[in-house]
């Protein structure tokens, strides 16, 4: 049971490019989750789903897009990146209700230069 | 809004003794759930317990035990017999029960070291 699954781990990008952070789960969890995690600031949400083809923008949205084509997968666009969107990157899932913690990903250390 | 407040950016504490990380949150809900996660060097975010509000009875996992204040709106992490492998970034993070938009607030965490 791999539980949440982020690639790449690493990646350094150059200023105006744009990539995509992959995320895929595989225990059947509706709720997926984008953080982003900065020094000092712990984990800001960027975009959440409750389900495939449902989204919806969390407190730091901008200069990022997602979509939930499917149950599994999660996938977080980056577009013009700028050097504000280094950062630690984390995705995670859950069951529905509230006692459910989130399983995270192993995240993905990105640097725009 | 719900807010969560970890006033202890960093903590040391000898190996073998206890030491305790402070959490407070804000809220008007009555019914929710609280939580504590250990991010080590890996950078792997590990649930270490939950506490749910309508239980009376502080949560324990081992070494690690809450002190839950629901009226004062506190929950710290208690963890007992400290070991190297607890060197980590604790975050506390709250969470609504059954609601559509119920996303995990996090801390900003603190950074406990274990000194030998």
């Amino acid at each position: 049971n791999a539980g949440v699954t982020q690639t790449p781990k690493f990646r350094i990008l150059k200023i105006g490019q744009s990539m995509t952070l992959q995320c895929t789960q595989d225990m059947n969890h509706n709720y997926m989750y984008w953080y982003r995690q900065d020094p000092g600031m712990g984990l800001k949400l960027i975009y959440y789903s409750v389900g495939a083809g449902i989204t919806d923008k969390g407190e730091v949205p901008n200069g990022y897009n997602v979509s939930r084509s499917t149950t599994e997968d999660f996938p977080l666009r980056l577009e013009l990146a700028a050097p504000s969107q280094t950062s630690v990157y984390f995705c995670a899932s859950s069951e529905l209700g509230g006692g459910a913690g989130y399983t995270f990903g192993s995240g993905t250390r990105l640097t725009v230069v | 809004a719900q807010t969560v407040t970890q006033s202890q950016p960093e903590m040391s504490v000898q190996e073998a003794e206890t030491v305790t990380l402070s959490c407070t949150y804000d809220t008007s809900e009555s019914d929710y759930y609280l939580f504590w996660y250990k991010q080590p060097p890996s950078r792997q975010m590990i649930l270490v317990i939950r506490q749910e509000a309508y239980k009376q009875q502080n949560a324990t996992e081992n070494r690690f035990s809450v002190n839950f204040q629901k009226a004062a709106k506190s929950f710290s992490l208690k963890i007992s017999d400290s070991q190297l492998g607890d060197a980590a970034m604790y975050f506390c993070a709250y969470r609504r029960s059954m609601n559509r938009d119920d996303k995990i607030i996090f801390g900003k965490g603190t950074r406990l070291h274990i000194l030998p």
